[in-house]
């Protein structure tokens, strides 16, 4: 069983919808949660960035993460067709750098 | 301030040769990650190098290795290659600190024929 789940999808919504994507996390000592997007033949790009349980907000972006039952969110509101790509969730232990990465679910916003 | 930069951004080679690949972190980030891409592993972490040193090491064969300069620039070399080596290898640079964010650059993809 690897560390961090995710369903790869693939998830396609139409304009303007709100998009929540979901991991799961086993390993209780993971501090630190990312969400990055990559879009095809790129390198993934950093979108939100948590320190232990909580919300974070950033335009369109809401990161949630429940440390209680080890869950990891990505909401996106008003989704844009620019969203689509893969989104990887993420997660570390500390300052060892080395993040355990979800399979990436690929989302496809339809105009 | 001028992103991650790896070279080369493609790469072919056959079973057997040796391959090195180079990464230039932002300026100022003293730590790099590499991690290999696969469509069915996913993102895997290979090592990370913080001031010249392998401060951390992910489960890769010993035919994966890697160092660092004391510019930070890093590289990795994968020795007698195989078909499964196929893959994208990525970057990341690292801002120590409390936010420990990593900065992934465009990656090299490596063929093996």
């Amino acid at each position: 069983q690897k560390e961090v789940e995710q369903d790869p999808g693939p998830l396609s919504v139409p304009e303007g919808a709100i998009v929540s994507l979901n991991c799961t996390y086993s390993n209780s000592a993971f501090q630190y949660f990312m969400w990055y997007r990559q879009y095809s033949r790129k390198g993934p790009e950093l979108l939100m960035y948590t320190y232990s349980s909580g919300n974070k907000e950033d335009g369109r972006f809401t990161a949630q993460v429940d440390k209680s039952s080890k869950y990891i969110s990505l909401f996106i509101r008003d989704s844009q067709p620019s969203d689509s790509a893969t989104y990887l969730c993420a997660s570390s232990k500390g300052n060892n750098n080395d993040m355990r990465f979800g399979a990436g679910t690929r989302l496809t916003v339809k105009p | 301030k001028a992103g991650v930069t790896q070279t080369p951004r493609y790469l072919i080679k056959t079973r057997g040769q040796q391959v090195t690949l180079s990464c230039s972190p932002i300026s100022g980030h003293r730590s790099v990650s590499w991690y290999q891409q696969t469509p069915g592993q996913g993102l895997q972490f290979l090592f990370e190098y913080f001031s010249e040193t392998q401060r951390n090491k992910g489960n890769f064969p010993g035919r994966f290795s890697g160092r660092q300069f004391s510019n930070s620039r890093s590289e990795m070399n994968v020795s007698t290659l195989e078909l499964g080596d196929s893959a994208l290898y990525l970057c990341a640079s690292n801002r120590e600190g409390l936010s420990n964010e990593q900065f992934f650059g465009p990656g090299t993809r490596l063929t093996v024929l």
